[in-house]
C-alpha cells in the first residue's frame, strides 16, 4: 500500500523568506500523481500544485515550486517570498495512475506559520 | 463562481441520533468524494460516487452511508453517531477519477454530544 510521510509537523518562516516543506512517499508503481494541498485555518482545502510522475520537469505555480526526485521518492514544496496568507496546513498527497478510485492518500500535514 | 458547497458548516447531534450532511457542486463534475478529517490528522476517504456508481472504502464503518440523487448533490448519512465520529467532514469533486484534481468544500464540523 502506498504511504505518504511528512516529517515536519510544524514550521515557521519570516515573511518574504523561502521555506521548503518535505514529503516522501512509498510506492511500487511507476506512474502516479503527486499533489500539494493547502488548508488555511477554518477555510477550505485548495490545490497548490500537482506533478505527474512521468514528467521530469518540476512543476511550478508562481511562488510555489516542487523538487520531484522520483528515484528517491521525494516531493518537496518550496514557497518563495512567503506571505502572511501562506499560513496554513499543507498536505502532500499521492494518487495512483490507472486506479479505479482516484483515491488521494494524504500525509499527516505540515503546519506552516508565516511571521511578520 | 463554480464551487463546492457544504451545509451546514457546523452540526451538533446527540449520541445515536441520525444526522445528514449535505454537499452540492456547481462544477458539474462526475465524481464526488466524502472524507473524514479528525483533529490534527490527514483526511481519510470514506467513499465516492463516480456518476451514480457508489464506491465504498473497505474500512468505512457501516454506520456511514451516502446518497447521490443527482449530479449536483451528495449526502452523507451517519445512522447512529458515536463520540468517535466527531470530526470535520470534507466533500470534494473531480471531473474524473484518473488523475483528476479534487476540489474541496469548506467542510462540516460535526460535534457529537
Amino acid at each position: 500500500a502506498q504511504t505518504v510521510t511528512q516529517s515536519q509537523p510544524e514550521m515557521s518562516v519570516q515573511e518574504a523568506e523561502t521555506v521548503t516543506l518535505s514529503c516522501t512517499y512509498d510506492t511500487s508503481e511507476n506512474n502516479y500523481y503527486l499533489f500539494w494541498y493547502k488548508q488555511p485555518p477554518s477555510r477550505q482545502m485548495i490545490l497548490v500544485i500537482r506533478q505527474e510522475a512521468y514528467k521530469q520537469q518540476n512543476a511550478t505555480e508562481n511562488r510555489f515550486s516542487v523538487n520531484f526526485q522520483k528515484a528517491a521518492k521525494s516531493f518537496s514544496l518550496k514557497i518563495s517570498d512567503s506571505q502572511l496568507g501562506d499560513t496554513a496546513m499543507y498536505f502532500c498527497a499521492f494518487m495512483n495512475y490507472g486506479g479505479s478510485q482516484g483515491n488521494l492518500i494524504f500525509g499527516k500535514g505540515t503546519k506552516l506559520s508565516v511571521k511578520p | 463562481d463554480a464551487m463546492v458547497i457544504q451545509n451546514p458548516r457546523y452540526q451538533v447531534t446527540q449520541f445515536g441520533k441520525p444526522v445528514t450532511l449535505s454537499c452540492s457542486q456547481t462544477l458539474n463534475h462526475n465524481v464526488m468524494y466524502w472524507y473524514q478529517q479528525k483533529s490534527s490528522q490527514a483526511p481519510k476517504l470514506l467513499f465516492h460516487y463516480y456518476d451514480k456508481d457508489f464506491n465504498n472504502e473497505a474500512d468505512t464503518p457501516d454506520n456511514f452511508q451516502s446518497r447521490r440523487p443527482n449530479t449536483s448533490f451528495c449526502f452523507l448519512d451517519i445512522r447512529s453517531p458515536g463520540l468517535g465520529d466527531a470530526a470535520m467532514y470534507l466533500c470534494a469533486t473531480s471531473p474524473r477519477r484518473e488523475g483528476g484534481t479534487q476540489y474541496f468544500g469548506p467542510g462540516t464540523r460535526l460535534l457529537v454530544l
